[in-house]
């Protein structure tokens, strides 16, 4: 089964700074998720990734997909406190969301 | 506000004990699926439903059953508790999940603790 693995665990951060987040795959990527969860809340949806080389961006958050590495990046820019949270990738296998164990992000003022 | 509706949003119950979690999905999706998310397990999913079928299962234990009604909402049914199955419960859907890359939307999740 594939297994996706987060980098790093967590994270603190000044408020203004920019951020990444990898999200490694144990098999081929042929897409992904990102999701963002609120402390003890749901998930949120950020964003799909399909192709290799893909980027998306949605407002200052930017993920990029690159299927020969087997990894997908999220980056924060100018990063602000509505930003903390735990940041979530996600892969579809057989019908089914497979996460990583997700990144913890703090943003101090 | 994803448009899935789960409830309650807290339960406290005690081991032994027989709960039910709801989930509405968005207006339009078929198909709901049911996670436990945990400390040291992570989020992990547990069934999916598609117009009132099973459809695939995960890592579901045999005291937990859940089911999908013609109005498309669903309950999962968790008995014989242990202190184990204290976690965030989440429900999520889709609008067809023969498309390998429908997203979820999810609900905003029952916490349920098991004293």
């Amino acid at each position: 089964s594939q297994e996706l693995e987060q980098s790093p665990q967590s994270l603190i951060v000044q408020e203004g700074k920019n951020l990444t987040i990898n999200c490694t795959s144990s098999k081929t990527l042929y897409g992904l998720y990102w999701y963002k969860q609120k402390y003890g809340e749901g998930l949120i949806f950020l964003m799909m990734l399909q192709k290799g080389g893909e980027e998306k961006s949605h407002e200052k958050i930017t993920a990029k997909l690159d299927e020969k590495k087997q990894q997908s990046s999220l980056h924060i820019t100018a990063s602000q406190p509505s930003h903390a949270g735990i940041y979530l990738c996600g892969v579809v296998g057989a019908q089914k969301l497979v996460f990583g164990q997700g990144t913890r992000l703090t943003i101090n003022p | 506000d994803s448009g899935v509706t789960q409830t309650p949003k807290h339960l406290i119950t005690a081991t032994g004990q027989r709960v039910t979690l709801r989930c509405s999905p968005r207006s339009g999706d078929l198909s709901v699926y049911w996670y436990q998310q945990s400390l040291d397990q992570g989020l992990q999913f547990l069934i999916q439903y598609y117009n009132g079928e099973e459809r695939a299962k995960g890592n579901i234990l045999e005291r937990f059953s859940a089911q999908q009604f013609p109005d498309l909402h669903s309950e999962l049914n968790l008995s014989s508790l242990e202190l184990g199955d204290s976690a965030l419960y989440f429900c999520a859907s889709s609008r067809d999940p023969g498309l390998d890359w429908e997203t979820q939307y999810f609900g905003p999740g029952t916490r349920l603790l098991v004293l």
